[in-house]
């Protein structure tokens, strides 16, 4: 069966950190995979997506950037945080079926 | 562009009572659509999914929601609410094959005993 794995789930850095979330995926092959992020109290925000290996699509200008090194990992970076950027973030998959998997989250957290 | 609007943040019900989540999407081609449910500081779940198959659709813990294309609604339900149920749910459409996914705000349900 299919899982997502995405860490760590709480993180807390000061303004002008670097960041790195990793997400992998087990079980499939050639997933499309998604970077969300979550604003407390609101909704859910695309904010990269990739159809394969480095081929990576950003749907909002932003302080992050996302990177495909392998097949089934799917990592969220930043080089200097900034308090804005705190949030939940979520990773996700889709495969050959329309709906999409999600990861348990990260919590960050920018001081 | 697409959006989906999810009419109501909060929606507050007693146990047994009828919950209803309402849900409104914007495109002009078929969507696919989604409900999902996520409990506090976890990921998101899927209760049920849309895809221009049957319009009334049936998902997990008793929850169904039906597609009304007139109406451009996908309005979720479940009969008798439980405890459990208490919970953010969020209501999101797909069209194209990159899978990416379009949310509603998202509606908080609360379960009073």
């Amino acid at each position: 069966s299919q899982t997502i794995h995405q860490w760590p789930a709480t993180l807390v850095q000061p303004v002008g950190s670097p960041l790195s979330l990793e997400c992998t995926v087990e079980g499939t092959s050639n997933p499309n995979l998604y970077w969300y992020r979550q604003a407390a109290g609101r909704g859910l925000q695309l904010l990269f997506y990739s159809v394969g290996i480095g081929q990576i699509s950003s749907e909002v200008p932003q302080n992050l950037s996302a990177s495909r090194p392998q097949d089934r990992q799917f990592i969220l970076s930043s080089k200097k945080l900034l308090l804005s950027d705190s949030g939940f973030y979520l990773c996700a998959w889709t495969g050959a079926s329309t709906e999409a998997f999600f990861g348990q989250g990260t919590r960050l957290t920018v001081v | 562009a697409q959006s989906v609007t999810q009419l109501g943040s909060h929606v507050s019900v007693s146990e047994g009572a009828l919950v209803l989540l309402r849900c409104n999407y914007s495109s002009s081609v078929p969507p696919y659509l989604f409900w999902y449910v996520q409990y506090p500081n976890q990921g998101l779940q899927l209760l049920l999914k849309y895809t221009s198959a049957a319009t009334l659709v049936k998902g997990i813990n008793g929850f169904e929601a039906e597609f009304k294309k007139s109406e451009t609604s996908f309005h979720l339900t479940k009969p008798s609410a439980h405890m459990s149920d208490a919970a953010e749910y969020f209501c999101a459409e797909s069209t194209g094959n990159t899978g990416k996914l379009i949310f509603g705000q998202g509606t908080t349900l609360q379960v009073k005993p």
